[in-house]
């Protein structure tokens, strides 16, 4: 049962155009989003996250959009560049939801995103 | 560097032997979570620690068992292991018992053979 799912596996963009990546949720119980980034040989690292009480949150280049409705959140980075080139991953918690839920992390399975020059 | 430390970084071991991964949180962060990347799958959480205490549970199987300790540093303790165990894990910590921007380690690359 995978209550968070990025359907692209990966996404390829050139330099200076935007990257909009995707990720669909299940869980209703759902409350606070988050994307992290993954370089190879190393851990994911936390990029920027969205409240379910909130629509939009912006950082720099990085902007994530969350569809409460269709249960659905993007990452838009404008521009791309190089250095982005990563693994993706979209993250959930469910932190109203308390008892064993307090705490977990659900992750998708990731989205492999490549900026060519 | 996020400033969550791993050990070891690579281990390989045979099936039905038991090991032992080692974090250390970020300077303080007073949870730790664990969580395991297998081949075919995201990422996986396996279990939370706040101050000592278990927090939240996830499909952690029961051959498996962790711990942290009062300098809160947790080990995760891998039993009568399986080919199927081969993985990537990850610690992560956070400063409170929420989970809010956790903060990862390098990760442990286990191969069981």
């Amino acid at each position: 049962d995978q209550q968070v799912k990025q359907n692209s596996p990966s996404l390829s963009v050139q330099e200076g155009r935007i990257s909009i990546l995707n990720c669909d949720y299940t869980n209703s119980m759902f409350d606070y989003f988050l994307w992290y980034k993954k370089y190879p040989a190393e851990g994911p690292t936390f990029l920027i996250s969205i409240s379910s009480i909130k629509d939009k949150n912006e950082d720099g280049r990085f902007t994530v959009f969350l569809n409460k409705s269709a249960k659905h959140l993007s990452l838009h980075i404008v521009p791309s560049q190089p250095g982005d080139s990563a693994v993706y991953f979209c993250a959930a918690s469910a932190l109203g939801a308390g008892g064993t839920s307090y705490g977990k992390l659900t992750f998708g399975q990731g989205t492999i995103l490549t900026v060519h020059p | 560097d996020s400033g969550v430390t791993q050990t070891p970084k690579h281990l390989i071991t045979a099936t039905g032997q038991r090991v032992t991964l080692r974090c250390s949180p970020r300077s303080g962060d007073l949870s730790v979570y664990w969580y395991q990347q297998s081949l075919d799958q995201g990422l996986q959480f396996l279990i939370q620690y706040y101050n000592g205490e278990e927090r939240a549970k996830g499909n952690i199987l029961e051959r498996f068992s962790a711990q942290q300790f009062p300098d809160l540093h947790s080990e995760l303790n891998l039993s009568s292991l399986e080919l199927g165990d081969s993985a990537l894990y990850f610690c992560a910590s956070s400063p409170s018992g929420v989970s809010y921007e956790q903060y990862f380690g390098p990760g442990t690359r286990l191969t069981v053979t």
